[in-house]
């Protein structure tokens, strides 16, 4: 089973700011199948980010994945008062499809 | 619209049996592979079980695995998960996700609202 470790577990910033979510694997992700999710109080996960550094369809462009074999980044340039969510990575190469723990974003 | 709604949570107690129907609409699933995934009260994502969109594969989470049976029915547009022997740490919100490509790539572009299922005597 591949473990997937979020770093921080919370990231206090204010809007315009610049944030840096790190996930980091157990073992290698294979082909990068890594996604990004956000997810608000009350609500389902949204899809943003896929194949480690491909936005889903109407991500803004704010959100950026970079990364490949075991250490992953979700970068947001610069941050929207919306932005504000916990974020979850997820790896879908091999099952089970494994999600991190989760880093919260929270308005410094 | 693409949606899904979820449906058949409630409580159950510990042991029982519960099944959880999940409706899309706006969309065909027999284009794609289908999951459930399980959030915990205050707790992060847990994957939970897959299916192919011609019911060929099916996969569980070990937690789950010979408890659980996922299944589809293309025809009604609809998700199924039996879930027996219910365990207290079981209880979770329910979610039925769309796989965000027609083949097997299981990340997840469209969600339920969930279905919440607690297991308590």
């Amino acid at each position: 089973e591949i473990v997937l470790t979020q770093s921080p577990g919370t990231l206090s910033l204010s809007p315009g700011d610049r944030a840096s979510l790190s996930c980091r694997a157990s073992q290698t992700v294979s082909s990068n199948y890594l996604a990004w999710y956000q997810q608000k109080p009350g609500q389902a996960p949204r899809f943003l980010i896929y194949g480690a550094s491909t936005r889903a369809t109407g991500v803004p462009g704010r959100f950026s994945g970079y990364g490949s074999g075991t250490d992953f980044t979700l970068t947001i340039s610069s941050l929207e008062p919306e932005d504000f969510a916990v974020y979850y990575c997820q790896q879908y190469a091999s099952p089970p499809y494994t999600f991190g723990q989760g880093t919260k974003l929270e308005i410094k | 619209e693409v949606q899904m709604v979820e449906s058949g949570g409630g409580l159950v107690q510990p042991g029982r049996s519960q099944r959880l129907s999940c409706a899309a609409s706006g969309f065909n699933i027999d284009a794609y592979a289908m999951h459930w995934i399980r959030q915990g009260p205050g707790k992060g994502l847990e994957w939970v079980s897959g299916i192919s969109w011609n019911s060929g594969t099916m996969v569980y989470a070990d937690s789950v695995k010979g408890r659980f049976t996922i299944s589809r029915d293309n025809a009604k547009n609809s998700l199924y998960l039996q879930m027996n022997s219910l365990r207290a740490e079981d209880t979770a919100l329910y979610y039925c996700v769309r796989e965000y490509s027609t083949s097997w790539f299981p990340a997840f572009d469209v969600w339920g609202q969930g279905t919440m299922v607690t297991v308590s005597s």
